[in-house]
């Protein structure tokens, strides 16, 4: 139990182009999903948290109005990340919380390769 | 804000020789330190998951301790193999449950 998807697991984009990227709980009811960006070698940083039917909340730093999040369901949410740049080539993580474990522990999806030319 | 290190960055051991891996935190007020495995190119699978008031952890090969006071957690795996080579991750929450990650530690265990 306790899975996360993502789709796709990579895709290629040309600069200025939006991109989105989807994330499913298929068998549990997520009542909220954080949204994850990992640079080579680097750790995980936290970008948004997004609850079931309100605004996401970003990091700081994050801008809103590029990585737009919607988070229309207890299974989906979704990442589009608008008018793609180079810089934003990365590996996009998401995870959900709510299932058995309770809302503290997330289940990290497999993550999304970006790569933006 | 809490900090999360993990030292070495690169650990390379022969088969068989047990690992131990570092994480340390700068806020001992945790609820609970997550251990994560990471293989190249892909997401993240939890390894072990404990709670403040443990000490530690095992879950086969694996076991991992708690020491709050001190700020650390420590990842044991006995009798290392190939397929354990890896990017192992420490994660511990935030009172609002967002995770602080460390940098991980990239694990290769030469046959």
């Amino acid at each position: 139990g306790a899975v996360v998807s993502q789709h796709p697991s990579r895709v290629i984009c040309k600069s200025g182009t939006s991109v989105k990227i989807e994330c499913r709980s298929l068998d549990f009811q997520a009542t909220t999903m954080f949204w994850y960006r990992q640079f080579p070698k680097q750790s995980l940083m936290l970008m948004a948290t997004s609850n079931e039917g309100s605004k996401a909340t970003y990091e700081q730093g994050v801008e809103k109005d590029k990585f737009l999040i919607n988070h229309a369901s207890l299974t989906l949410s979704t990442l589009t990340v608008t008018s793609a740049h180079p810089e934003d080539s990365s590996f996009y993580i998401c995870s959900a919380s709510g299932g058995l474990g309770g809302t503290d522990t997330q289940y990290f999806g497999p993550g999304t390769r970006l790569t933006v030319l | 804000k809490q900090e999360v290190t993990q030292i070495p960055a690169a650990l390379s051991v022969p088969e068989g020789e047990n690992l131990v891996l570092n994480c340390s935190f700068t806020d001992s007020a945790i609820y609970n330190l997550q251990w994560f495995r990471q293989d190249p190119g892909k997401g993240l699978t939890s390894l072990l998951l404990i709670q403040s008031s443990q000490r530690e952890q095992t879950s086969g090969r694996l076991n991992a301790s708690l020491d709050k006071s001190s700020g650390r957690s420590t990842l044991y795996i006995a009798a290392s193999q190939p397929g354990d080579s890896a990017t192992y991750l420490c994660a511990t929450p935030s009172n609002d449950y967002k995770l602080s990650f460390g940098a991980g530690t990239t694990v290769t265990v030469r046959a």
